[in-house]
């Protein structure tokens, strides 16, 4: 099963919102990823997680926060959050960042507008 | 950092008209991905291929990593592989983590 799960889809928020976007994998990989998709652009990576630990910020603004509770999920709070960050939030997977072998594997996404 | 770079950046067809698409990267890669991001925005794995050639069904990709460059060839192509297609590698000589996209080939395929 080569499948990560994003929730929620769709999100709408305030900019004095506070929320969640989660992802979860069940493929035993040990590192995840969170990257930004505006619109007509390449995905931008912003955080690594590797063996549960942040391994990679990309400078991304404190008002994004990661976390990884376990291997198998991961959560990107948003707080303060302005218009310009309105965008797609794609999560993905890797099986061992440290093997010659590192195909990652992307979630669905979730689309976030920031009124 | 690594370069991609992918041409065309647009390309329209005809319903069952082949397509090669190209990506040139500028420096050595453990890790070359092709994707095709569908119109909900999911990305789709095509192939992980770092060097050779492989096949799965009407796609297939080669890659030529002593020249830099990788080949995603799209045969009797179908509405439904319409969307934009990504190229992304991993610099062998950076971070085993950061995957560097291309700016995408945005296909088109009409009935």
């Amino acid at each position: 099963d080569t499948e990560v799960t994003q929730t929620p889809k769709h999100l709408v928020m305030g900019m004095t919102n506070k929320k969640s976007l989660k992802c979860e994998q069940h493929m035993g990989h040990r590192a995840m990823y969170w990257y930004k998709q505006k619109a007509k652009k390449p995905p931008e990576l912003m955080f690594v997680y590797s063996y549960e630990k942040l391994s990679i910020n990309e400078s991304v603004p404190s008002r994004f926060s990661p976390e990884c509770p376990n291997s198998s999920l991961l959560n990107l709070h948003l707080h303060a959050l302005q218009p310009e960050d309105s965008a797609l939030y794609l999560c993905a997977s890797s099986q061992d960042p440290g093997s010659s072998y590192n195909e990652q594997f992307f979630g669905p996404g979730t689309r976030l507008t920031v009124l | 950092g690594i370069q991609v770079e992918q041409s065309p950046p647009d390309l329209i067809l005809q319903e069952g008209a082949n397509s090669t698409l190209r990506c040139n990267f500028s420096d050595s890669v453990n890790n070359l991905q092709w994707f095709h991001q569908n119109p909900w925005g999911q990305l789709i794995n095509l192939f992980y291929i770092p060097s050779g050639t492989k096949q799965n069904g009407r796609l297939s990709a080669t890659t030529v990593a002593t020249e830099r460059y990788s080949l995603l060839y799209i045969s009797s192509s179908q509405t439904t592989d319409s969307g934009v297609y990504f190229c992304a590698a991993v610099n062998s000589g950076g971070s085993n983590y950061k995957l560097t996209f291309g700016k995408g080939t945005l296909l088109t395929v009409n009935p």
